[in-house]
């Protein structure tokens, strides 16, 4: 079946910078989301990218959709300790990633 | 405000026992979605429901049940069937089926067997 796959599981960084998580579907997606999940919290929907090669910012959170679409990244600039949190993708039939869960050291 | 209410926010089960899970939206929302995420790991469907009197079961559904009596409930029962339910269990809405509109998530319930 269909699979969205997710890297990295992990990440730490040190404040200041940068982060980027990937997410890789196995078919071509009608569109992907990004959300953002913060420790002990729930899912918050960020964004939606439809168009092939799209690319979304928000701040310093830069988002892209594959020209193939089936990948997409989540690009953020100079990390903050507010970042901390577990980011999600959603593609396909209602399929999410794993999580990258980011940490940031002040 | 509109929102997703999920009720309780713990919960604690003895092995064997049923227990239902509370999901209400009032966001006139169509869609509703019962997730199930472990720690450490992504989110998992369970079941959906697109329209009221109607739903589909999600890749994991063995062990639980649902219902869509009302636009604005869709609530969950994990029965003594399922086999490892202590997990963290979202429900989320959106305007339609999925597809163009993003999540809205309730704040979600701790389910623990004891």
């Amino acid at each position: 079946g269909q699979q969205v796959m997710q890297i990295p599981q992990y990440q730490h960084v040190q404040e200041g910078e940068d982060f980027t998580t990937y997410c890789n579907s196995s078919t071509t997606l009608s569109n992907i989301q990004w959300y953002k999940q913060r420790p002990g919290g729930h899912p918050v929907f960020l964004i939606q990218l439809v168009k092939s090669g799209e690319v979304k910012k928000q701040k310093r959170l830069t988002f892209q959709f594959g020209e193939a679409k089936k990948n997409s990244s989540l690009h953020i600039t100079a990390t903050q300790t507010t970042d901390v949190g577990t980011y999600f993708c959603a593609g396909g039939k209602l399929i999410f990633g794993q999580g990258t869960e980011l940490s940031v050291k002040p | 405000d509109g929102g997703i209410t999920q009720s309780p926010k713990y919960l604690f089960r003895k092995e064997g026992q049923n227990v239902t899970l509370s999901c209400e939206q009032n966001l006139n929302h169509d869609a509703m979605y019962w997730y199930r995420q472990d720690p450490g790991q992504g989110l998992r469907l369970i079941y959906y429901s697109q329209i009221v009197n109607d739903f589909q079961k999600g890749d994991i559904a063995e062990g639980y049940s649902v219902s869509r009596e009302k636009k604005e409930s869709f609530p969950l029962t994990v029965t003594s069937a399922q086999k490892n339910p202590t997990a963290f269990y979202l429900c989320a809405s959106t305007p339609r089926d999925r597809a163009g509109y993003g999540y809205t998530f309730g704040s979600g319930t701790r389910l623990t067997v004891v």
